[in-house]
C-alpha cells in the first residue's frame, strides 16, 4: 500500500517547455487535489477532482491543466512553463468516509 | 486568497513547554483540520474537528473550534524537539477540496 506517489521528485524546465507531473493513489479515494507551495507560504489549490471524469479549478489554475480518467491517477500538466511556476507541488487524496488528506512527498520544480 | 491565517507565523519554545497556535478563517466550514509538515516534505494529518464540535483531544494535541469567531487553536502539550515543524490549519467548506492557511513554524529547543 504505497499511499500517494508523485513523480518526478525534482525537475528543472526551461521557460516555455511543457511537462506533466504524475500523481497516483492506491487507496481508492474519490477526491484528489493539486497544490503548490512557495517558500515560507501555505499551500494554494490549483485544481481538484471529486471523481473520475470530474475536475474543477482552485485558486491558482492559470497555466495548468488536469484530467482524471481513472480513480487512481490525477496528472497535472504545465502547458508552457514560466519562472513564476517555480514551486513545490503536492498532490493529495482522501475519501468521503474518512476526510483526512494523504499527501505525496512533493515535486520540486524549477523553471529557468 | 488564503481561507485560513495562522498566528503566530513563528514560535520558538523550550522542550517541555506548551505550544499554542491559532487559525482564523473566513467562510462557513464542514470541518477544520490541522496538519504538520517537516522541512518541505509532504503534510501529515494530525486532527480533525467538525463544525458542531468545540474541543477535541488526541494524545498531546488539543484543538478547539469557535465557529462564531471563525477561529481554531491547536495546543501541543509537553513539547519535544521532534515537534519542530510547520503546522497548518485547513478548512473543508464542502467543495471537497481543502483550503490551507499560511502556517506556523514551530521550533522546539532541546
Amino acid at each position: 500500500n504505497a499511499g500517494v506517489t508523485q513523480t518526478p521528485k525534482f525537475q528543472v524546465l526551461k521557460t516555455g517547455q511543457s511537462m506533466t507531473l504524475q500523481c497516483a493513489q492506491d487507496m481508492n479515494h474519490e477526491y484528489m487535489s493539486w497544490y503548490r507551495q512557495d517558500p515560507g507560504m501555505g499551500l494554494r489549490l490549483i485544481h481538484y477532482s471529486v471523481g473520475a471524469g470530474i475536475t474543477d479549478q482552485g485558486e491558482v489554475p492559470n497555466g495548468y491543466n488536469v484530467s482524471r480518467s481513472t480513480t487512481e491517477d490525477f496528472p497535472l500538466r504545465l502547458l508552457s512553463a514560466a519562472p513564476s511556476q517555480t514551486s513545490v507541488y503536492f498532490c493529495a487524496s482522501w475519501s468521503s468516509l474518512f476526510p483526512e488528506a494523504f499527501f505525496g512527498q512533493g515535486t520540486r520544480l524549477t523553471v529557468v | 486568497s488564503q481561507q485560513g491565517e495562522e498566528d503566530p507565523q513563528a514560535l520558538s519554545i523550550q522542550e517541555g513547554e506548551n505550544a499554542t497556535m491559532n487559525c482564523s478563517y473566513k467562510t462557513s466550514i464542514n470541518n477544520l483540520q490541522w496538519y504538520r509538515q517537516n522541512s518541505g516534505r509532504g503534510l501529515v494529518h494530525l486532527i480533525l474537528i467538525r463544525s458542531n464540535e468545540r474541543e477535541k483531544h488526541s494524545g498531546r494535541l488539543r484543538v478547539t473550534l469557535d465557529t462564531s469567531k471563525k477561529s481554531s487553536s491547536l495546543l501541543i502539550t509537553a513539547s519535544r524537539a521532534a515537534d519542530t515543524a510547520s503546522y497548518f490549519c485547513a478548512t473543508d467548506t464542502g467543495r471537497r477540496a481543502l483550503t490551507f492557511g499560511s502556517g506556523t513554524r514551530l521550533q522546539v529547543q532541546p
